[in-house]
């Protein structure tokens, strides 16, 4: 049970490149999340999802798209990446609202 | 979601126990108080939650006091592998729209 798996672990971009973070979940989990977090910091919540082909914004979406086509995967899509959004991205996942998240090990994006 | 106020560091002898303070004067009466860990840049890591009642589980003791404005996280047996970020968080039972994190305690377990 591999539990939340974040792919790919880290990436080095340059400004105007895109790219896509795939958060993957073998729980049979409905609510999805995607977080930034900058150095020192907490965790920022970015979109997230309440089920399959469903998503909405979080804290802080600008410059992010995501997209959920199957209940046990969530993308995070960087069109145009800016050295702003150089930061370490969490996925998580929940059965439901309010019970206990489980957080992916992160992806560390460098954008240069 | 209430906001919560967190000492930005504590320090703790191992073997002892951990006693983390989180102030939450803003409760609402449906809103539960969550506490999560994170070690060393690892994705955060669920420990306890409760609305009113004391907890308990295998990992930590969550005291809630009466009036719910303040609550304390008990690690009994602190130990090395403790150190980590703890983040108190609180929020309204079965909300879809995630945790507000913010900067979290930073325990650090002493040999």
């Amino acid at each position: 049970n591999a539990g939340v798996t974040q792919t790919p672990k880290f990436r080095v971009l340059k400004t105007g490149q895109s790219m896509t973070l795939l958060c993957a979940q073998d729980m049979n989990h409905e609510y999805m999340y995607w977080y930034r977090q900058d150095p020192g910091m907490g965790l920022r919540l970015i979109h997230y999802s309440v089920g399959e082909g469903t998503t909405a914004k979080g804290e802080v979406p600008d410059g992010y798209n995501v997209s959920r086509l199957k209940k046990q995967n969530f993308l995070l899509g960087l069109e145009s990446a800016a050295p702003s959004q150089t930061s370490v991205y969490f996925c998580a996942s929940t059965v439901g609202g309010g019970t206990e998240a489980f957080f992916g090990q992160g992806t560390r994006l460098t954008v240069v | 979601d209430a906001k919560t106020t967190q000492p930005t560091s504590m320090d703790c002898a191992e073997g002892r126990a951990a006693n983390l303070p989180c102030n939450h004067s803003t409760i609402s009466g449906n809103e539960y108080v969550y506490w999560y860990r994170q070690i060393h840049s690892q994705g955060p890591q669920y420990i306890i939650h409760g609305l009113k009642n004391n907890e308990t589980n295998e990992m930590a003791s969550l005291i809630i006091t009466e009036d719910r404005k303040s609550s304390t996280l008990i690690l009994p047996h602190a130990t090395l592998r403790d150190t980590a970020v703890y983040y108190c968080i609180v929020r309204r039972g079965g909300g879809a729209d995630g945790l507000t994190f913010g900067k979290g305690t930073h325990l650090i377990i002493q040999p």
